[in-house]
């Protein structure tokens, strides 16, 4: 089965604080993508992760990937208010003949002064 | 320069109506794409077109038919709504790996 599991789904930080998003993937891919999306907005490509270990970073977000424990990871630096949105991560997956981009439930992040 | 651009922005249908969703880049991209976002779902991809004249199924494809006009336009079409296709539809277009999301179509069937 193609499946996307994020974790944690709700995320409330402080301002100033670091966490981490968590994205496990269920087959094997090489190409890995974050998104974010505002509440009532559509989506904004953030990073596209293409081998096993790149890494990227966007101020004060940074994604990185292991294709072999299928795991990608958005590191979040000293959070502030406008990082505030819903996150997903999504990837390739092939099953049987075809592909399939398939995406995580999202992480609703608020970032609180 | 649009982008990805898609109309309507809203739309109210009553069961077993139709409707076709449009889409249309101006970015020069080959591939498109069309998903339905749904609370706590994330996205499904409905359908997806590699190139100008070809068209595969995602993974939510029932209910659902696409055209791939010319290269700029890729459009959605709802034979028979249902109410379990109340759901914003998002098209989008890909260059390098990078998608470009459009604004989206929140449809309401009752």
């Amino acid at each position: 089965e193609l499946k996307v599991e994020q974790n944690p789904l709700f995320l409330s930080m402080q301002e100033g604080k670091n966490y981490t998003i968590y994205c496990n993937y269920s087959t094997t891919s090489d190409r890995l993508y974050w998104y974010r999306q505002d509440p009532g907005k559509s989506l904004e490509s953030l990073f596209v992760l293409l081998s096993n270990g790149a890494v990227k970073q966007e101020g004060r977000l940074m994604a990185s990937l292991d294709t072999k424990a299928r795991l990608s990871t958005l590191h979040i630096t000293a959070a502030v208010h406008d990082l505030s949105a819903t996150y997903f991560c999504s990837y390739w997956g092939y099953g049987g003949s075809q592909g399939n981009l398939i995406f995580g439930k999202g992480t609703k992040l608020s970032v609180k002064p | 320069n649009a982008g990805v651009t898609q109309t309507p922005k809203f739309q109210v249908l009553k069961t077993g109506q139709s409707m076709t969703l449009q889409c249309a880049q101006d970015m020069n991209h080959n591939s498109m794409y069309w998903y339905r976002q749904d609370p706590g779902m994330g996205l499904r991809l409905i359908y997806y077109s590699a190139s100008e004249g070809t068209t595969d199924k995602g993974e939510v494809p029932n209910g659902y038919n696409v055209s791939r006009l010319n290269k700029r336009e890729f459009s959605l079409r709802l034979e028979s709504a249902a109410p379990s296709q109340t759901s914003v539809y998002f098209c989008a277009s890909t260059k390098r790996d990078t998608q470009y999301f459009g604004p989206g179509t929140r449809l309401t069937v009752l």
